[in-house]
């Protein structure tokens, strides 16, 4: 089983709307990843949790607030965004450790800031 | 600096016939290359990579191959048929792993 899930599909939120995006894998992966992709780009990575620990942060604005509550699951808070945050949102698992791995992708979350 | 470079935004085949999909890229720290398929309004799908102790690596009709002096990396996708019309995705990382630099894609249309 390769699955990420994401929820929700679609998001909507004004600017002052508080909302939160959720990951999860049962793959037994240790790393878990946030990108964001805008249309026609390629993804941009935005944190990276090993072993639930933060170990990358890109330099994200603090209106996106990551969370890691255990090794399955992963949630990205979301705070008075600005219309250019509107993209898709991804999550990614890998396994972690003695080299590198393929990363699985879930579905994305389409969000929209108006 | 855009470290893995895809040139061609775009490539149309006839089905049944090969897709030839480059990328090129310039830090020589990468060592493990991957391609992912991305269809519109979903996440990327893996679809195979290879390490750079090896210069092909196959998977059914989807072949890699990487040259490690041209820091260039191909995949052949043989016979090519219209479901496999999507956006290709390059992407590399060093030995941890944990950063992936993505090209910026190629888009690939497979004519029936």
């Amino acid at each position: 089983d390769t699955e990420v899930t994401q929820t929700p599909k679609h998001l909507v939120m004004g600017m002052t709307n508080k909302k939160s995006l959720k990951c999860e894998q049962h793959m037994g992966h240790r790393a878990m990843y946030w990108y964001k992709q805008k249309a026609k780009k390629p993804p941009e990575l935005m944190f990276v949790y090993s072993y639930e620990k933060l170990s990358i942060n890109e330099s994200v604005p603090s209106r996106f607030s990551p969370e890691c509550p255990n090794s399955s699951l992963l949630n990205l808070h979301l705070h008075a965004l600005q219309p250019e945050d509107s993209a898709l949102y991804l999550c990614a698992s890998s396994q972690v450790g003695g080299g590198a791995y393929e990363q699985y992708f879930g579905p994305g979350t389409r969000l929209t800031v108006t | 600096d855009q470290q893995v470079k895809q040139n061609s935004p775009s490539l149309s085949v006839q089905e049944g016939r090969i897709s030839i999909l480059n990328c090129d890229y310039t830090n020589s720290m990468f060592d493990y290359f991957l391609w992912y398929k991305k269809y519109p309004a979903e996440g990327p799908t893996f679809l195979i990579s290879i390490s750079s102790i090896k210069d092909k690596n196959e998977d059914g009709r989807f072949t890699v191959f990487l040259n490690k002096s041209a820091k260039h990396l191909s995949l052949h996708i043989v016979p090519s048929q219209p479901g496999d019309s999507a956006v290709y995705f390059c992407a590399a990382s060093g030995t941890s792993g944990s950063r992936l630099t993505f090209g910026e894609g190629t888009q690939l249309t497979v004519n029936p």
